[in-house]
């Protein structure tokens, strides 16, 4: 079955620095699509960052960037320069190119300290 | 551009009810997935629609259906409502089916609390 492993329910860090968060997953599929979402205490759902396993460059977007490991299934989210607004559940998701079903982790909670 | 919208926002019902969950998607986009979310079981894919269709369907039992219209307009029905349909329901659009490939837009969500 395929899944998707959050290992840290929670982490905190100090505004203005650097954070990982750490993401596994399961699969026997060779093309898919690794994401990371971020969800703050609005509820609303936002696309941070999306990698697709065939590309062996790591995506970036501003201040996140990501450490895929396609041979460890790791997928891995960096945070530079932590601010405030960064606060959030943060979830790790996939799709496989067989079945477009979004499969995700359990999250990390993400706390920010000023 | 208008985000996704979903109405109502919160919804209490009795066990054993039935519930009609909207979700308008962003102007342009064809497709509509619809998720449950749960402290107890996380995120979990409901279903797709694309055109009108359903294209893919998650793990869930026949009381959870779905259509959209002509406009992309979405609706989820949960029949004969049980406690463990208590959950946050989001839905996402985008602009080409099997949306989950790419950027979705969710909305805010409509958190349904069964009694």
């Amino acid at each position: 079955a395929q899944t998707v492993t959050q290992s840290q329910p929670e982490m905190s860090v100090q505004e203005a620095e650097t954070v990982t968060l750490s993401c596994t997953y399961d699969t026997s599929e060779s093309d898919y699509y690794l994401f990371w979402y971020k969800q703050p205490p609005s509820r609303q759902m936002i696309l941070v960052i999306r990698q697709e396993a065939y590309k062996q460059q790591n995506a970036t977007e501003n201040r996140f960037s990501v450490n895929f490991q396609k041979a460890a299934k790791s997928f891995s989210l960096k945070i530079s320069d932590s601010q405030l607004g960064d606060a959030a559940m943060y979830f790790c998701a996939y799709t496989m190119d067989s079945n477009y079903q979004l499969i995700w982790g359990a999250g990390t909670k993400l706390i920010i300290k000023p | 551009k208008a985000g996704v919208t979903q109405t109502p926002r919160y919804l209490i019902k009795t066990r054993g009810q039935q519930v009609t969950l909207s979700c308008s998607p962003i102007s342009g986009h064809r497709s509509v997935s619809w998720y449950q979310q749960t402290p107890g079981q996380g995120l979990q894919f409901l279903f797709e629609y694309f055109s009108e269709t359903q294209r893919n369907k998650g793990n869930f039992p026949g009381r959870f259906s779905g259509r959209q219209f002509s406009n992309s307009r979405s609706e989820m029905n949960v029949s004969t409502l049980e406690l463990g349909d208590s959950a946050l329901y989001l839905c996402a659009s985008s602009f080409t089916w099997q949306g989950a490939r790419g950027e979705q837009y969710f909305g805010p969500g409509t958190r349904l609390t069964v009694t």
